[in-house]
C-alpha cells in the first residue's frame, strides 16, 4: 500500500493542553498536507508545507517536514473542545495526494 | 470561500442498480476528485479529472466510471451497485498545481 502511517491512532488530552501528531510516507513528495475531519462531514485542509521547507505555522498550528525522515509532525497548542476531530495527513507526489490513516484527537474540557 | 457540493447527504440503493453522485465546485478549479472512506482503511482515490472530458484513474477504480463534461460538475457513477460498495464518498476540488483540496460534505451510501 501507498497510504502512509500516522502516529498515534488516538489522543486524549485535557483542554489548554498541546498535541502533537506524527505522519511518515514512503515516496518522494513535492509537498505534505494536513486536514481536519470533524465526525460524519468533509474534509478541511488546514496547512501545507512544500518539500523545500522544514517548518511552517498558522495561527496554533505548527508543521515541520523531515524529507529525509519522510516524516511530519503537527502540533496543536493550547488545544480547545472544538479541536476534537481526527485529523489527517496527505502527501503529495508528481499527481494525487497520499492519506494517512488519520489521528482521532480528543479534547477533554 | 471555496464551496463544494454533493447532491445527497445519505442515500440508501439495492443491489445491482445504478448510482449517480453527483459533486459541483464553484471557484473554477481545474481538479476534481472522487475519494471513498472506509473505516480502517482511510481515504482512497477513484478517480480524479485535470479538465474537462478528461478523467485519470486512481487507486480503486473497479466498479465505478465518471463523467465531467462541464469544469463545474464531476460525477461519480456505479455502474451496478454491490453491497461493498458501501461506503462514505468524499469529492474534492482545487487549483492546477500543487495546492490544498477542497472538500464536499461527503455522501454516506449504504447499497442492501
Amino acid at each position: 500500500s501507498q497510504q502512509g502511517e500516522e502516529d498515534p491512532q488516538a489522543l486524549s488530552i485535557q483542554e489548554g493542553e498541546n498535541a502533537t501528531m506524527n505522519c511518515s510516507y514512503k515516496t518522494s513528495i513535492n509537498n505534505l498536507q494536513w486536514y481536519r475531519q470533524n465526525s460524519g462531514r468533509g474534509l478541511v485542509h488546514l496547512i501545507l508545507i512544500r518539500s523545500n521547507e522544514r517548518e511552517k505555522h498558522s495561527g496554533r498550528l505548527r508543521v515541520t517536514l523531515d524529507t529525509s525522515k519522510k516524516s511530519s509532525s503537527l502540533l496543536i497548542t493550547a488545544s480547545r473542545a472544538a479541536d476534537t476531530a481526527s485529523y489527517f495527513c496527505a502527501s503529495q507526489g508528481a499527481q494525487k495526494l497520499v492519506f494517512g490513516q488519520g489521528t482521532r484527537l480528543t479534547i477533554n474540557p | 470561500d471555496v464551496k463544494v457540493t454533493q447532491s445527497s447527504r445519505y442515500l440508501v440503493k439495492r443491489t445491482g442498480e445504478k448510482v449517480f453522485l453527483e459533486c459541483v465546485q464553484d471557484m473554477d478549479h481545474e481538479n476534481m476528485f472522487w475519494y471513498r472512506q472506509d473505516p480502517g482503511l482511510g481515504l482512497r482515490l477513484i478517480y480524479f479529472s485535470y479538465d474537462v472530458k478528461m478523467k485519470e484513474k486512481g487507486d480503486i477504480p473497479e466498479g465505478y466510471s465518471v463523467s465531467r463534461e462541464k469544469k463545474e460538475r464531476f460525477s461519480l457513477i456505479l455502474e451496478s451497485a454491490s453491497t461493498n460498495q458501501t461506503s462514505m464518498y468524499l469529492c474534492a476540488s482545487s487549483p492546477a498545481g500543487f495546492y490544498g483540496q477542497y472538500f464536499g460534505p461527503g455522501t454516506r451510501l449504504t447499497v442492501l
